[in-house]
């Protein structure tokens, strides 16, 4: 499974759009763009994924690059209960999802 | 989404001592789950993957005959610890996919959080 890159930690203002970066250069063809999200004590959600097109849903955007070698979260206007870990990871077919150290996001008032 | 539940939610137990964890699809049926382990400040570790009817597959350097895992029925899986030893204090989370292929979404329980006196 390829493995994935995300800065240990981001600070956002609450009300402004975070953006979480992530890298993962290599990337196959048939390997999705995962991501979830961790709040304390408590088991992974469910956030977004893709595979080459943007997708956007109710809780977050997806921007994914044309090479595929990285791609971008978007919560659109963070609220204090989006602080998480929040983890990008790229899915192969056998299902597996393989966690990374994912992103520490401290959302500030 | 689908809604995945774990039972008990935390254990206290001695050293020695067995302890079952166990994992419910509770409005789908899953054909998959998968076992992790999360120490403090660390990230999600897998475990195994859990089969209805097969016998589950360890990760590398995860002992199958310490970590013994059952899935009997499309909706449950269990994860005993034996002989268990304050090491083994971690915090359990489970997994399922909906349905039948490994692309579908994977939900995840709310963890068990074991702790070996």
């Amino acid at each position: 499974d390829a493995k994935t890159t995300q800065p240990p930690s981001m600070d956002c203002a609450e009300g402004r759009a975070a953006n979480l970066p992530c890298n993962h250069s290599t990337i196959s063809g048939n390997e999705y763009v995962y991501w979830y999200r961790q709040i304390h004590s408590q088991g992974p959600q469910y956030i977004i994924h893709g595979l080459k097109n943007n997708e956007t849903n109710e809780m977050a955007s997806l921007i994914i690059t044309e090479d595929r070698k990285s791609s971008t979260l978007i919560l659109p206007h963070a609220t204090l209960r989006d602080t998480a870990v929040y983890y990008c990871i790229v899915r192969s077919n056998t299902g597996k999802l393989i966690f990374g150290q994912g992103t520490t996001l401290q959302v500030k008032p | 989404g689908a809604v995945v539940s774990q039972h008990p939610s935390w254990v206290i137990c001695k050293s020695g001592t067995s302890v079952k964890i166990e994992c419910r699809s509770l409005d789908f049926q899953a054909t998959t789950m998968f076992w992790y382990r999360q120490f403090p400040k660390q990230s999600l570790m897998l475990m195994a993957t859990s089969n209805e009817g097969s016998k589950a597959t360890y990760e590398q350097g995860v002992e199958k005959d310490k970590f013994l895992i059952n899935h009997a029925s499309l909706t449950l899986s269990t994860l005993t610890v034996t002989s268990a030893h304050p090491e083994d204090s971690s915090f359990y989370i489970c997994s399922a996919i909906t349905g039948d292929s490994s692309y579908n979404e994977q939900f995840f329980g709310p963890g068990t959080r074991l702790t070996v006196l």
